[in-house]
This record gives structure tokens, sequence and C-alpha cells, in this order.
């Protein structure tokens, strides 16, 4: 079974300085991983995935993670934040027997809170 | 209009009362399910459906049922509603061929008194 640890709850940051969210994960299959963001009195919304080819993904408004096998992680970074970063991510695993059934269930981790300051 | 509506959007009710949260999606997706976030600890899952026949227990269901009552709609009911059920519901949706990318509704927040 897959468990997913993010090891900071709350991270402050000012604003325009770099961020980094921490995201570790088990897992004894190969993996899909996600970042999800949930900015305040909204629902869940995908920020990036990795699925497979580059390690190293994307997304729109500046964020990237990099997907570390050997170090099992999924960390997420903005090298500048804006005040409107802000809101709670959750890094969440599932393995890659999606298409086979319950195994692929998505596992989320507790989540960090992100705080842009002015 | 949204790709996946819940319905309500907060409820406050009382213990031992039937609650139903309903959901509803204009994907086109088959796979549906209902994940309840509670402070710190993050998104669990209560239940989940691959298709209108197809009903799975998730890591917490106790205290919960579910009826899939159309491909578009998955409906999570609490028959008799307890203080500890006061949480953040969310219902998702994804395609069979869409490697585990869900899409949310805006949740709905129940409140037992």
């Amino acid at each position: 079974a897959q468990s997913v640890t993010q090891l900071d709850s709350q991270v402050p940051v000012f604003e325009e300085a770099p961020v980094e969210l921490r995201c570790n994960y088990s897992s004894s299959v190969s993996v899909y991983l996600f970042w999800y963001v949930q900015y305040p009195n909204q629902g869940l919304q995908l920020l990036l995935k990795y699925l497979s080819g580059s390690t190293l993904v994307k997304s729109i408004n500046g964020f990237e993670a990099e997907f570390n096998k050997s170090q099992t992680s999924f960390h997420l970074r903005k090298p500048s934040v804006h005040i409107s970063d802000t809101a709670e991510y959750f890094c969440a695993v599932s393995d890659r027997l999606f298409y086979g059934g319950s195994q692929g269930n998505l596992i989320f981790g507790k989540g960090t809170k992100l705080s842009v300051k002015p | 209009d949204a790709d996946v509506t819940q319905t309500p959007r907060n409820r406050i009710t009382k213990t031992g009362k039937r609650i139903m949260l309903e959901c509803s999606q204009t994907k086109g997706h088959d796979r549906m399910y209902w994940y309840r976030q509670d402070p710190g600890l993050g998104l669990r899952l209560i239940y989940y459906s691959f298709d209108v026949k197809d009903i799975n227990k998730g890591e917490i269901s106790d205290g919960y049922s579910v009826s899939r009552q159309a491909q578009a709609k998955f409906s999570l009911s609490l028959e008799s509603a307890i203080p500890n059920q006061t949480a953040l519901y969310f219902c998702a949706t994804a395609s069979y061929s869409g490697a585990n990318v869900l899409t949310f509704g805006a949740g709905s927040r129940l409140t037992v008194l």
C-alpha cells in the first residue's frame, strides 16, 4: 500500500521569496504523482502531475516538481511566490495499476498550508 | 455550470438525522468518488464507484452509504448523523483513461450538532 508524507503542515513565506513544499511517498510499485491546490473556500484543483517521461514537471503558474525515484520524493518548488499562491497544497500518489482496479486509488498527504505575506 | 456539482453546499443538522449529499457531473467520466476532508488529516476516501453497477468501500466507509443512480450521479448518505461526521465532503470524478486525474466539486460543508 502507498503512503504520502508532507513534511510541513504550514509554510509561511514573504512575497517574491522562493518556496519548497516537501513530499515523500512510499510504494512497492511504480507510481503516478500529483500536486493538487485548494484555494480558500474552494475544491481541489490539479496543479501538476508526473505520469512518465521527464522527471521535472511544470505548471502554468510557475510551480515545478521533480520526481526523484531514489529518494521517493516529489517536492514542489516555486522561485518567487505571489500573494495569490496562498492556499493549501496536497501531494498525492497512486500506483500504475489504475487501470486494473482499486489499487489505483489516489492517496493524499495531509496537506501543507502555504501562507504568502506581503 | 461547474463540471462537478455538489448539493447542498452547506448543511447544519442534528444528531440522528438522515442526510444525503448529492453529486452530479457533466464530464462524462465513469469513475466517481466521495472524500472527506478534516483539518490536518487531508482527504480520506469514503466510497468510490467505477461504473453504475460497481460500488466499493474506501478507507472510512463506516456510517456512510452511497448510491450511483446514473453514470452522472453519485450520492452519499449518512443514515444517522453523529457530531464526528462534521467535515467538508468532496465529490470527485475521473476517466478510466485519465491516469487518476481527479476533477473535484466545490465541496459540501456538513455540521452535525
